[in-house]
């Protein structure tokens, strides 16, 4: 199971602003190891979104923004558009005594109303 | 522009093996780190092996549910990444996706280009 935690759904009007949490632990995003994001619409791959905690790659709209602190990382979409109606995932690095290894989050549903 | 694509899959009886390909073109393949995720129907991602480029080694590292069953290995002259997976269990159905590793640092690495996946079915 996954060692990162994100809530099943959220959602919101178009224009709204929306936050995704993502709770780790002192083995991954508490030992000072980034976050990457990954968006997932329906029927596709997994895009990524946010990488190093809070850097777009280009191409990723100005609207979706990662932060990070202590054993949580969020990722807010600001103007929230129908399009953006999909999976969201983090992912960080964790190293524990049961061994090492990348690690993604539960996933969110992002449901634009 | 970046393209991977995957190929393998199908349907294969418990305790079989599989093996899957991944096509590149589009950048350097024998430069880049390439590792594979897999995706259960209707859930989660989970990561399920990295290998590095010859260059930096060409070491391989695996999560805990596949280590021992499944080896990453990588042809550079033809471009191509490959996923062998033996003793396979139902619990191994799922999408499968290759990806590039971009890094900020060791520990700092990401899935920056995909591809579109090819469905292991594992089942009696």
């Amino acid at each position: 199971q996954s060692v990162l935690t994100q809530p099943p759904s959220v959602s919101g009007a178009p224009g709204q602003r929306v936050t995704i949490s993502c709770t780790g632990s002192s083995s991954n995003i508490g030992a000072g190891y980034d976050v990457h994001w990954y968006q997932q619409l329906p029927g596709t791959a997994p895009k990524l979104l946010i990488y190093g905690s809070s850097n777009r790659p280009s191409g990723v709209p100005e609207r979706f923004s990662g932060s990070k602190s202590g054993t949580s990382a969020s990722l807010a979409i600001t103007g929230l558009q129908a399009e953006d109606e999909a999976d969201y995932y983090c992912q960080s690095y964790d190293s524990s005594q049961s061994g090492s290894g990348y690690v993604f989050g539960t996933g969110t549903k992002v449901t634009v109303l | 522009e970046v393209q991977l694509v995957e190929s393998g899959g199908g349907l294969v009886k418990p305790g079989g093996s599989l093996r899957l390909s991944c096509a590149a073109s589009g950048f350097t393949f024998s430069n880049a780190w390439m590792k594979w995720v897999r995706q259960a129907p209707g859930k989660g991602l989970e990561w399920v092996g990295r290998i590095k480029s010859k260059a930096d080694g060409g070491a391989t590292d695996y999560a805990a549910p596949v280590k021992g069953r499944f080896t990453i290995s990588r042809d550079d002259s033809k471009n191509t990444l490959y996923l062998q997976m033996n003793s396979l269990k139902t619990e191994d159905t799922g999408v499968y996706y290759c990806t590039t590793v971009g890094c900020s640092s060791s520990t700092s690495c990401y899935g920056d280009h995909w591809g579109q996946g090819t469905l292991v079915t594992v089942s009696s």
